[in-house]
């Protein structure tokens, strides 16, 4: 089954402690991304990879790492967590777009990882 | 980054009747995609309008899209209660995938 997985799916932790959330796709897209959802604010991207090794800020980076050494993972790190990081988490895999014959694709999201830092 | 915003933000209508929300967004864009949240799960995809499109339908939804106005449209016919979740438009200025998002549009069908 085509799917994006996240792993935790819920954790709850201590400020400073540094903690990852994994992602993992099995449909072998190129594209992949990490956003956040908070009440009245929407889904937020953190950061995007474009492929194995290609990664770049999205529009609210600060406090995250990500790395992408294979093309199926796409980690988010959080090397110092602080209380306003608490969220839910989505990532989301696609291909990418472009090539005459390769329409835009769309994203598929993973369940979500619900964050909460003391 | 740009963002759409929905319009309204919350709805509750009875089984079997239209659902209709509208999105905002303040710069040109490549498409504009809606997607579906149940209850703190991810999104899911429904429909993606290109910006030289003008109207499109999959099964029950119907969106248009006004570029000039900036604006799109989702409409559902014949709620379902299963149709309860949250909806959310998205740009993507660029065709790269970069989604902006608005803050989202919570439909009630009540059966």
């Amino acid at each position: 089954e085509a799917q994006v997985t996240q792993n935790p799916r819920y954790l709850i932790t201590v400020t400073g402690k540094k903690l990852t959330v994994t992602c993992s796709q099995n449909m072998n897209h190129e594209y992949m991304s990490w956003y956040r959802q908070d009440p009245g604010l929407g889904l937020r991207q953190i950061y995007y990879s474009m492929n194995v090794e290609v990664t770049d800020k999205g529009d609210v980076p600060e406090g995250y790492k990500v790395s992408r050494k294979e093309k199926r993972n796409f980690p988010l790190i959080l090397e110092s967590p602080s209380p306003n990081q608490t969220s839910l988490y989505f990532c989301a895999s696609s291909l990418l777009p472009g090539g005459p014959e390769r329409l835009q694709e769309t994203q598929y999201f993973g369940p979500g990882t619900r964050l909460l830092v003391l | 980054s740009q963002q759409g915003e929905e319009d309204p933000q919350a709805l509750s209508i009875q089984e079997g009747e239209n659902a209709t929300m509208n999105c905002s967004y303040k710069t040109s864009i490549n498409n504009l995609q809606w997607y579906r949240q149940n209850s703190g799960r991810g999104l899911v995809h429904l429909i993606l309008i290109r910006s030289n499109e003008r109207e499109k339908h999959s099964g029950r939804l119907r969106v248009t899209l006004d570029t000039s106005k900036k604006s799109s449209s989702l409409l559902i016919t014949a709620s379902r209660a299963a149709d309860t979740a949250s909806y959310f438009c998205a740009t993507d200025a660029y065709g790269n995938n970069r989604l902006a998002f608005g803050k989202g549009n919570q439909v009630v069908v009540i059966p």
